[in-house]
């Protein structure tokens, strides 16, 4: 079954500055992987996906993440975070249609 | 298009009371998916349609639980004797069947609170 462990369940940073969210994943097949960003009292919005297509996949609002089998990783950045960034940011693995696991999610902060 | 929605958006009601949400999916998303989401953690899996059949449910879904797509477009999620334990909040998310992302689009949500 896969799995996902996000590192860090809050990261605060100064506007500006770089955002680095990580995400490793478990997975016994190939899998689609998913950074989903989450305001306050609102449902999941996609930031991007990776399906086996390019490694580094650029997203919305600036947003891009690279996948790396070697190290199961597939870390999110953004080069200089606005003050709008600041939510809860959720990475998800699936393999197939009905079977997306999330990781418990990571709150970002940013700080003028 | 205009995106998945969810009613009631908010939902308080008294331990052992039955309650009722409903999801309207993306209107050409042959998949819906239901979860649910608690305090500091990342959505948990609940139940997943394909057109009217529910192929799958996880073993969160006890059978307080049960859910529902009659016509394959919304669903309902009922919780009966509710629990303090069921206190959350519940997200629904539909895909198209076309395509082989899978990516998921979710709703608003509904955050249950029971006192």
């Amino acid at each position: 079954a896969q799995s996902v462990t996000q590192l860090g369940s809050h990261v605060s940073v100064s506007e500006g500055a770089l955002v680095l969210l990580r995400c490793n994943y478990s997975s016994s097949v190939p899998p689609y992987l998913f950074w989903y960003v989450q305001y306050p009292n609102q449902g999941l919005q996609l930031l991007l996906k990776y399906t086996s297509a390019a490694t580094l996949v650029k997203g919305i609002n600036g947003f891009e993440a690279e996948f790396k089998k070697s190290e199961t990783s597939f870390h999110l950045t953004k080069p200089s975070a606005h003050m709008s960034d600041a939510a809860e940011y959720f990475c998800a693995v699936s393999k197939g249609s009905n079977d997306m696991r999330f990781g418990a999610g990571t709150r970002l902060t940013v700080k003028p | 298009d205009t995106g998945v929605s969810q009613d009631p958006r908010h939902k308080i009601t008294k331990r052992g009371q039955n309650v009722t949400f409903r999801c309207d999916p993306i209107s050409e998303h042959n998949r819906l998916y239901w979860y649910r989401q608690t305090l500091g953690q990342g959505p948990e899996f609940l139940t997943y349609f394909q057109n009217e059949a529910q192929l799958e449910k996880s073993r969160l879904l006890s059978d307080r639980f049960s859910a529902e797509r009659p016509k394959g477009s919304f669903s309902t999620l009922e919780i009966q004797r509710t629990e303090q334990g069921d206190s959350a909040m519940y997200l629904c998310a539909s895909s198209p069947t076309s395509g082989a992302s899978y990516e998921q689009y979710f709703g608003p949500g509904t955050r249950l609170t029971v006192t």
